[in-house]
């Protein structure tokens, strides 16, 4: 089963709006979240990332948000463009380096 | 500039055929990894390579074999292909394998075993 739950797994935003992705983990070994994007017919790309000593990590539009107690976090999308309209994955790694995959959101932003 | 480079970017196979995914990578990047993207299930990793002259299991190995030829090539085989083996196959490369390693990703090989 997957060790990164993500949700939702599609969300439709108008343009100028907010995109939130949630994800969540149960491994205390994770030490490292990235997020990637995909957009259709290419590899996923780093987006974003941060480590569990940081609540929040923004660049630009993007934002995480990040909840040790809690396990979760999520990014969110501001001012939404349709550029934007891509899936997103979030992930988690080990500290043994390895990457555990979110399901992906696919994410629309309307025009 | 090309970075990862896979090929093919499309195969058909029937039941039991088998086929190679080629992959390359020319950043230099000691680790290399194959993937499955299949829809909900998000990208699953089938084999790496941390450094040149080894090979590791992944989550989902059964039914693959790979071969880090040298340091830029990483082949993914099927010896024997499966419908359960449809799916978007991604090649990824890293400087290393510490945990915030940035991963670079080739654009795909979208598999139908028929």
């Amino acid at each position: 089963q997957q060790q990164v739950k993500q949700s939702p797994q599609s969300l439709i935003v108008q343009k100028g709006g907010i995109s939130i992705i949630n994800c969540a983990y149960e491994n205390t070994a994770f030490d490292y979240f990235p997020w990637y994007q995909q957009f259709p017919g290419k590899g996923p790309a780093l987006l974003i990332a941060i480590r569990p000593d940081v609540s929040e990590k923004k660049e630009g539009r993007f934002t995480i948000s990040f909840n040790k107690s809690a396990k979760q976090f999520s990014l969110h999308i501001m001012d939404s463009q349709p550029g934007d309209s891509a899936t997103y994955f979030c992930a988690a790694t080990d500290s043994w380096g390895k990457l555990q995959f979110g399901a992906g959101t696919q994410v629309v932003v309307t025009p | 500039n090309a970075g990862v480079t896979q090929t093919p970017k499309f195969q058909v196979l029937k039941t039991g055929q088998s086929m190679t995914l080629q992959c390359a990578q020319d950043m230099n990047h000691n680790s290399m990894y194959w993937y499955r993207q299949d829809p909900g299930m998000g990208l699953r990793l089938i084999y790496y390579s941390a450094s040149e002259g080894t090979t590791d299991k992944g989550e989902v190995p059964n039914g693959y074999n790979v071969s880090r030829l040298n340091k830029r090539e990483f082949s993914l085989r099927l010896e024997s292909a499966a419908p359960s083996q449809t799916s978007v196959y991604f090649c990824a490369s890293s400087a290393g394998t510490a945990t915030n390693e940035k991963l670079f990703f080739g654009s795909g090989t979208q598999l139908s075993v028929l």
